[in-house]
């Protein structure tokens, strides 16, 4: 089975800050890892995957098989990256399976 | 929390034929579902928004007459592949907008499509 935990259903920052948005998984095979952004009621948006480790709006998140989290960070926060965050897993035959969302408030 | 299910988890239909996939929130109502589409090796893909009492809104380059979406009831929106083809064989999910007052989509589980 496959699943993915978020842990904190809130986080709030000052602008400027640290951010580190966590997620666990569970799975037994080699794993494909997303994080899905929703700005304000807004469509459900790519932000990015462990396979092209590229940095989006300055946020990265690094696959970490050993201790099966894929946490997504920002050196420091900006306003407008207030939203909510899911994390997702692709295991066998393109099933998904998402994390219950972390909703990261940056207070100016 | 709030669960959204997914009926059925896994189908296999023969080419031709079509399939109904159904999406509930167990315990809230939502007066928005969505309906995304799984390929290999990319990221999901946002086929439809569904709103009860009304047409879906479907996006770009997804074929409404072969996906066929209604959301009759605040708690069940159905999918259905019409004239299924092996190229619609993917991994179907739906969501719903949560309760009132909160931010959070709630994903379903997903069903496997597969048309021989």
């Amino acid at each position: 089975a496959q699943r993915v935990t978020q842990p904190e259903k809130l986080l709030s920052v000052f602008k400027g800050a640290p951010v580190e948005l966590k997620c666990n998984y569970s799975y037994s095979g080699s794993p494909e890892l997303f994080w899905y952004v929703q700005y304000s009621r807004q469509r459900l948006q790519l932000l990015l995957r462990h396979i092209s480790r590229e940095s989006i709006k300055g946020f990265t998140a690094d696959l970490n098989k050993g201790e099966t989290s894929f946490h997504l960070k920002k050196p420091f926060a900006q306003e407008e990256d207030s939203a909510m965050y899911y994390c997702a897993l692709s295991g066998g035959y393109q099933k998904v399976t998402f994390g219950t969302g972390t909703k990261l408030q940056v207070i100016p | 929390g709030a669960v959204v299910s997914q009926h059925p988890s896994w189908v296999i239909c023969k080419s031709g034929t079509s399939v109904k996939i159904e999406c509930r929130s167990l315990d809230f109502q939502a007066t928005t579902m969505f309906w995304y589409r799984q390929f290999p090796k990319q990221s999901l893909m946002l086929m439809a928004t569904s709103n009860e009492g009304s047409k879906a809104t479907y996006e770009q380059g997804v074929e409404k007459d072969k996906f066929l979406i209604n959301h009759a009831s605040l708690t069940l929106s159905t999918l259905t592949v019409t004239s299924a083809h092996p190229e619609d064989s993917s991994f179907y999910i739906c969501s719903a907008d949560s309760p009132v007052g909160t931010d959070t989509q709630y994903f379903g589980p997903g069903t496997r499509l597969t048309v021989l």
